[in-house]
């Protein structure tokens, strides 16, 4: 059974700039779920999907977005890049909705 | 609102010094409250789930604890390897959505 993987590991972008980051669901599991971690913080959640629909989003702002794709697999886009948007991307998939959630190693994100 | 605090921030034992970290939890229908352990630079490592008040688990030299507003995450005789952030999250009747605590970073000294 494969784990969450998640790529790039490390990205460097300049303000303004779109992302696309990606993710792949442990084997098995229909929900993924992405989260923001700024240095010294918990985890922030960005939205849900499951079964390829939008299943809840936390307080972020439209210019994130998101996908899920038949094979379970995921991406997340930011547009408009910020400086505060670097973070720690993490990526998380589960069994149903209220299922524990599976973390992958996640995205580093600079924003320069 | 659905909140969750953690306690201490930072925690400094020495190797074999037991101790326990603290979740103290508010949300609306608890669906299910998680520990994970997480190592710098890397994504979070599930370690437990808890459902009920009154519900414990344990692996290895930790053991999870669940009231009805908080749980206790116990450390028994730790060692250098179990140095990590410890990070409690509660899954509330909306369903999906994780609402984690800031986290508790552990230093064991050898």
């Amino acid at each position: 059974e494969t784990g969450v993987t998640q790529s790039p590991t490390h990205l460097i972008k300049t303000r303004g700039q779109q992302v696309t980051l990606r993710c792949s669901s442990q084997s098995g599991h229909n929900t993924v779920s992405w989260y923001q971690q700024a240095l010294g913080q918990g985890p922030q959640f960005i939205f849900q999907y499951y079964r390829e629909e939008e299943n809840g989003r936390g307080n972020f702002p439209p210019r994130f977005s998101g996908l899920q794709f038949p094979n379970y697999s995921s991406e997340l886009n930011v547009n408009a890049l910020e400086l505060d948007d670097s973070a720690l991307y993490l990526c998380a998939s589960g069994g149903r909705v209220s299922d524990t959630q599976y973390f992958g190693p996640g995205t580093r994100l600079t924003v320069l | 609102e659905d909140q969750v605090t953690q306690s201490p921030e930072a925690l400094r034992l020495q190797e074999g010094e037991s101790s326990s970290l603290n979740c103290s939890y508010t949300v609306s229908g608890l669906r299910g409250l998680f520990w994970y352990r997480q190592d710098p630079g890397k994504g979070p490592e599930f370690l437990f789930t808890l459902y009920s008040a009154g519900e414990e688990k344990e692996k290895e030299r930790l053991k999870a604890t669940l009231t009805k507003k908080e749980s206790f995450l116990h450390i028994t005789a730790p060692k250098p390897e179990d140095s990590a952030t410890y990070l409690c999250a509660v899954l509330g009747e909306q369903g999906g959505k994780l609402i984690f605590g800031q986290g508790t970073e552990l230093s064991v000294k050898p």
